[in-house]
This record gives C-alpha cells, structure tokens and sequence, in this order.
C-alpha cells in the first residue's frame, strides 16, 4: 500500500533554531499533503495544506513565518519550524490523501520535537 | 459543539473482550468515515473507510454509519493486547476532514 515516509523521527535543538521536517510519498504521486500538530492526548491540528507547485494554505491562527512550508516536487513536502521556541515541542505528522481527497490518508509516523 | 465528539477514555478491558468505539457528529456534510489506530509516538494508520450509512467489516473490525443519527461506531471483535493503542474517528465532507480526539484503550492480557 502507499507508504508515506516521515524523518527525522525524532529531533531535539535549541530555542531560537530552526528545524526541518520532510515527508516523502513512497510509489506514489502526492500532489496534495497535511501538516498536522498533536499535542499528548489530543487530536490532530490541521496546520496547513501543502499544494506542489504552489503556496501553501495555512489555518487559521498558524504562522505562516513562523512554520515554512515547502512542497517542491510530487513526493517531497517540507516543514521548517523556524526560531523554534519550546511551545513548540509538539508530535508534527504528515499526510497525503491515498483515497480520493475526501477519502483515506496515508500518515507519516510523525516526528517528536522538543525545544529546549 | 465541536463537530465531532469522541471520548477520550481510557477504556481498559480483557482480552476477548468485544470492544465498542464511537463518534458523534453535527455536520450533515460529512459523507466519508473513516477510523485510524495510533500507537504511541506513531502516526495514525487507516482502519476501516466507509461511504454513507451502514457497516463493514473486516477481519475482527466492524465500521458502522448511521447518518440518521449522526453517529459511528468501531467494533473489536475478540480483542487482542496488540489492540491497545488510540482509535480516531474522521470524517470528511466538502474538501475537510475533522477528527475525533480519540479514545484510549487498553486491552489487559
């Protein structure tokens, strides 16, 4: 089945660093993938929508400054969380729509930041 | 109201236990459902997707949609220790998906 590949899975940097996430599209074409934030038992926080070829759309109340978002190629979508401060140390997922766009979605398997 | 509702738990019980997950929800347009299982520290993986009301099933899971009501459930037949891990409820309608917070369970050995 599509596989959705997600590094780093793990990432611990200084306030004030930025930090770069890729999530990859393994065997398939992903024109469209989510960001998501989850905080400890809670649900996920649609952050944005990355379109390839094109801007990001962002949520409201996520700055667009502040968490970059790159989408370059069909299976390539990058997060950068720029001037990381340890608000937010958070578990940030990928996905990409794998059943139709008002379907299923293959995750990555998120990566755990901690700002210290 | 949040648009959809989910408990969050945690349900604990024994093994073989039949386990019943549900969602609610208040927007009308949603016609997709979807369940994901979540170990800890993983991404979400899909379970079960289903399209309008009724059920399916597949292998120990059964998806069941009642747009009537507005509810879905998730159905763990003989449930394993390997079961445990976070269930979330989604859905999708008009180009956005809203999940459940998900309900914590754990299957004791």
């Amino acid at each position: 089945g599509a596989v959705v590949s997600q590094h780093p899975s793990w990432v611990i940097c200084k306030s004030g660093t930025s930090v770069k996430i890729e999530c990859r599209s393994l065997d398939f074409q992903a024109t469209t993938m989510f960001w998501y934030r989850q905080f400890p038992k809670q649900s996920l926080m649609l952050m944005a929508t990355s379109n390839e070829g094109s801007k990001a759309t962002y949520e409201q109340g996520v700055e667009k400054d502040k968490f970059l978002i790159n989408h370059a190629s069909l299976t390539l979508s990058t997060l950068t969380v720029t001037s990381a401060h340890p608000e937010d140390s958070s578990f940030y997922i990928c996905s990409a729509p794998t059943g139709g766009l008002e379907g299923g979605y293959t995750f990555g398997s998120g990566t755990r930041l901690t700002v210290v | 109201q949040k648009e959809v509702e989910q408990d969050p738990g945690p349900l604990s019980v024994p093994e073989g236990a039949i386990v019943s997950l549900n969602c609610t929800y208040s927007n009308s347009a949603f016609q997709y459902f979807m369940w994901y299982r979540q170990y800890s520290r993983k991404g979400p993986e899909l379970l079960m997707y289903t399209y309008s009301s009724g059920n399916k099933e597949d292998g120990r899971f059964t998806a069941q949609v009642d747009k009537s009501s507005k509810y879905i459930s998730l159905f763990i037949r003989d449930s394993q220790p390997s079961d445990s891990a976070t269930y979330l409820c989604a859905m999708s309608g008009g180009f956005k998906t809203i999940f459940g917070a998900g309900t914590r369970l754990f299957v004791k050995a």
